[in-house]
């Protein structure tokens, strides 16, 4: 299998922008999607793909990818975006595989 | 709006077989391009993909799990089932499932259920 790594925790000023990165080899052929997950809550996709953002997101919330690298950027974060952060990607035997997470901290 | 909600016994002795289900709600899962999948997490602890199924039980499982592991669906009802065997306290984790979107090189969880607590103790 294969592994993405991310960064265990990231700080912000509030109305500041921030990126999380997620790194792996998988990101060369195949895309990252990406959850918020906040205390004893399930996690919420906020974007997957080259450019797509659910529903209901805010749109300070976007991402991008580069060679192996993956990333989430926010722009102006806010308190409630205060969370944990996951990417994930897949193989090419359909496995998938999540970051070990990034915990967001806004200061 | 797709609803999905996980149940089964929150414990789980040792050595047992851990059995959940996933009920869903609001959306045809299992169709184009949209599997259930299963997820945990243990307490304090990052996200694992178990494996997923679509409607017609073709499934594709995590290797770390693919030998205790198996899922069926019910498509009259709209649900989905987990059986892990031989469980140990490592298995210990809030089970989540969740529409998994697979196509093109991408895949993404759209809508999760609230999770069930799973413990393994005797």
């Amino acid at each position: 299998s294969f592994e993405l790594t991310q960064d265990p925790a990231v700080s912000v000023a509030l109305g500041q922008t921030v990126t999380i990165t997620c790194q792996g080899d998988s990101f060369r052929y195949y895309s990252a999607s990406w959850y918020q997950q906040k205390p004893r809550q399930a996690p919420v996709l906020v974007f997957y793909g080259r450019n797509n953002r659910p529903s209901g997101i805010p749109d300070r919330f976007s991402g991008s990818c580069s060679g192996t690298t993956a990333s989430l950027t926010i722009t102006g974060a806010q308190a409630e975006d205060e969370a944990d952060y996951y990417c994930n990607s897949r193989d090419n035997n359909g496995y998938v595989v999540f970051g070990g997470g990034t915990k967001l901290t806004v200061l | 709006q797709v609803q999905l909600q996980e149940s089964g016994p929150g414990l789980v002795k040792p050595s047992q077989t851990l059995s959940l289900t996933c009920a869903v709600s609001g959306g045809s899962i299992g169709s184009g391009y949209n599997y259930l999948s299963w997820i945990r997490q243990p307490a304090g602890k990052g996200l694992e993909w178990i494996g997923r199924i679509y409607s017609n039980s073709y499934a594709i499982f995590n290797p770390s799990l693919q030998s205790r592991l198996t899922m069926s669906v019910d498509t009259s009802t709209n649900q989905f089932s987990l059986r892990l065997t031989s469980v140990t306290a490592a298995d210990t984790a809030v089970y989540y499932c969740a529409t998994h979107y697979s196509h093109g090189g991408l895949d993404y969880f759209d809508y999760w259920g609230q999770g069930a607590l799973v413990t393994v103790s005797s």
